[in-house]
């Protein structure tokens, strides 16, 4: 089983639409996670952290559940621009470990 | 502040042939990564360094070394080029140390073609 795993999609969706993906994990005492966003050829680029509590960012929202070891994050009001490959990161064990996993990707494209 | 910046930006190579990638960054990190980016792959760990003069095998390291003799920068070795190394080549720098900061930050990407 692949450390941490993403449904690749790709998700297909209108203009103004919400659209959520999930993430889920195998470490248990993983302790950092984060959303990277990736345009078509370019470089990973951090989109938001993700913490316990859950985090809010304009129109993105991110949350972690420990006890089913998985992330999400939900894009409200799609914009023709958030089209891109998605990367879900996971970071641990802790212990001063700074080696991050990633999924492979969930592609969103946003469609007029 | 450049953050991280990666040379050649794109190189063909010939089965057999040598080169080095470099990797630097300005923002006195201490952790950096080699990635291989392959489709329908995700990005793959190769080689990182927790510090000056410290490497580390990650998942696919066979076919490449790796030196980090300056904070700054992270070279990236292929001795014997194949074609299944084409791909494209990621570097990345966290700031790690008593902040335990674990943002990564990217460089633009090699593109390398082994023919």
């Amino acid at each position: 089983r692949k450390e941490v795993e993403q449904d690749p999609g790709p998700f297909n969706v209108p203009e103004g639409a919400t659209v959520a993906f999930n993430c889920t994990y195998s470490n248990s005492a993983s302790q950092s996670f984060f959303w990277y966003r990736q345009d078509c050829r370019k470089e990973p680029k951090l989109l938001m952290s993700v913490y316990s509590s859950g985090n809010e960012d304009g129109r993105f929202t991110a949350q972690l559940n420990r006890a089913s070891q998985y992330i999400s994050l939900l894009i409200r009001d799609s914009k023709l621009s958030d089209s891109a490959t998605y990367l879900c990161v996971v970071n641990g064990p802790g212990g001063g470990s700074y080696i991050p996993t990633f999924g492979r990707g969930t592609s969103l494209i946003v469609h007029p | 502040n450049a953050g991280v910046t990666q040379t050649p930006k794109f190189r063909v190579l010939k089965t057999g042939q040598s080169m080095t990638l470099l990797c630097a960054q300005d923002m006195n990190h201490e952790y950096m990564y080699w990635y291989r980016q392959d489709p329908g792959m995700g990005l793959r760990l190769i080689h990182y360094s927790v510090g000056e003069g410290t490497t580390a095998k990650g998942e696919v390291p066979d076919g490449y070394n790796v030196s980090r003799l300056k904070k700054q920068n992270f070279l990236l070795g292929l001795e014997s080029a194949a074609p299944s190394q084409t791909s494209v080549y990621f570097c990345a720098s966290i700031s790690g140390g008593a902040r335990r900061e674990y943002t990564q930050y990217f460089g633009p990407g090699t593109r390398l073609t082994v023919l």
